[in-house]
């Protein structure tokens, strides 16, 4: 069973418009949420992580809004651009250990 | 800085076969992962390592074995290949603590046929 359930699977959005992809997990003993971006090809790079004391981190043009009652955490890209075009992965660390779990991840197109 | 680099980038076995997927890093990093990804399922942690000579498992450690010799070597063995072990796979390496930033190698494509 999935730690960490991500939708959608894919995602196709204009230039200019807003992505949003959404995360959601139960395990409370989670403590650091981050976000990847992989490129095909490449292995996943950090993009942005939140922890839970925080509702809102943004960076840039990315921003993670976090709902710790309802174990629920989302990306927002905003003015997507094609660059932004791969796959998105959240994850889930689990306290006091260095075990990630990761969502089944989500394809963003941005058409030009 | 090469960062983390996994050799090879491309493998193709037969079932039965046993073989070594190397990961190296020279950032200094105690914590050291292996994933698999497949289509759908995202990034799944086969082991893990939070220092030289200590390894424990993740969520789908079977058919695999790692050791941890040194800290830049995490080394993961598959001990007789299964078409079931066709997949992309990850290493990656972090300080620990409290920076928990994973830098990820470019990963092996593994066939088993």
């Amino acid at each position: 069973q999935q730690q960490v359930k991500q939708s959608p699977q894919s995602l196709i959005v204009q230039k200019g418009g807003i992505s949003i992809i959404n995360c959601a997990y139960e395990n409370t003993a989670f403590d650091y949420f981050p976000w990847y971006q992989q490129f095909p090809g490449k292995g996943p790079a950090l993009l942005i992580a939140i922890r839970p004391d925080v509702s809102e981190k943004k960076e840039g043009r990315f921003t993670i809004s976090f709902n710790k009652s309802a174990k629920q955490f989302s990306l927002h890209i905003m003015d997507s651009q094609p660059g932004d075009s791969a796959t998105y992965f959240c994850a889930a660390r689990a306290a006091g250990f260095n075990k990630f779990y990761f969502g089944s991840g989500t394809k963003l197109n941005v058409k030009p | 800085n090469a960062g983390v680099t996994q050799t090879p980038k491309f493998q193709v076995l037969k079932t039965g076969q046993s073989m070594t997927l190397q990961c190296a890093q020279d950032m200094n990093h105690e914590y050291m992962s292996w994933y698999r990804q497949d289509p759908g399922m995202g990034l799944r942690l086969i082991h893990y390592s939070v220092g030289a000579g200590i390894t424990d498992q993740g969520e789908v450690p079977n058919g695999y074995n790692v050791s941890r010799s040194t800290t830049e070597d995490f080394p993961l063995r598959l001990l007789s290949a299964a078409p079931s072990q066709t997949s992309v796979y990850f290493c990656a390496s972090s300080y620990g603590g409290s920076l928990l930033e994973q830098y990820f190698g470019p990963g092996t494509r593994l066939t088993v046929t």
